[in-house]
């Protein structure tokens, strides 16, 4: 089956410090790959997406995710976070170029920035 | 334009009780999804419709909860004799159409069962 594995489950970083969240999945197939963000009070949306091509995928708010297809990993990168980084991040895959579509999520990390 | 919206924002009700969690999604998106986030944890997929068809209804947890689209474009998720381990964050998902594109999501409506 399936599976998404985040395992910064809490993370709190400086203004200016840089950002790694790792996102390890489990799937044996193609597969597409998106990291969502949730700010506080707010709905879930997308930073990023990697469907085919380049590795380095380049999101909103200067975040970026690279895939590394041997590692079965997309994990997201911001060089300087802000304290408007402040949320919570949902890595989420699914099935490449077949079925549902759905969504298979990771447990999230929450990111804290301090000011 | 107009995002994905969920209705009630939040359902307060007892164990036992009938509840019915309304989703309108983003106008002219075919497929729509349902996921249940419970606390500290990720979204879990529930149920996908296309059209007005439930295409995969694999992710319900059990012949308690059931989703239609009659008309292919607002969903109502029902959920029967309400158990205290069903109070989540019920979220809807709406895409422009069947394929791995991107899904909108609501605000969600946060179920507590007493």
């Amino acid at each position: 089956a399936q599976s998404v594995s985040q395992h910064n489950h809490h993370v709190i970083l400086s203004e200016a410090a840089s950002l790694e969240l790792g996102c390890n999945y489990s799937y044996g197939g193609t597969v597409n790959l998106f990291w969502y963000v949730q700010y506080p009070g707010q709905h879930l949306q997308l930073l990023l997406k990697y469907f085919s091509g380049d590795p380095l995928v380049k999101g909103i708010k200067g975040f970026e995710a690279e895939f590394i297809k041997s590692k079965f990993s997309f994990n997201l990168r911001k060089p300087s976070v802000q304290w408007s980084d402040t949320a919570e991040y949902f890595c989420a895959v699914n099935a490449g170029t077949s079925g549902t579509y759905k969504y298979i999520f990771g447990t999230g990390t929450r990111l804290k920035v301090l000011a | 334009g107009a995002g994905v919206s969920q209705t009630p924002s939040n359902k307060v009700t007892e164990k036992g009780k009938y509840v019915e969690l309304r989703c309108d999604p983003i106008s002219g998106h075919t497929a729509l999804y349902w996921y249940r986030q419970s606390l500290g944890q990720g979204p879990e997929f529930l149920i996908y419709f296309q059209g007005t068809g439930a295409a995969d209804d694999s992710g319900l947890p059990n012949d308690r909860f059931f989703a239609v689209r009659p008309e292919g474009s607002v969903s109502t998720l029902k959920i029967q004799r309400t158990e205290r381990g069903d109070s989540a964050v019920y979220l809807c998902a709406s895409s422009v159409d069947r394929g791995p594109g991107e899904q909108f999501f609501g605000p969600g409506t946060r179920l507590t069962v007493l």
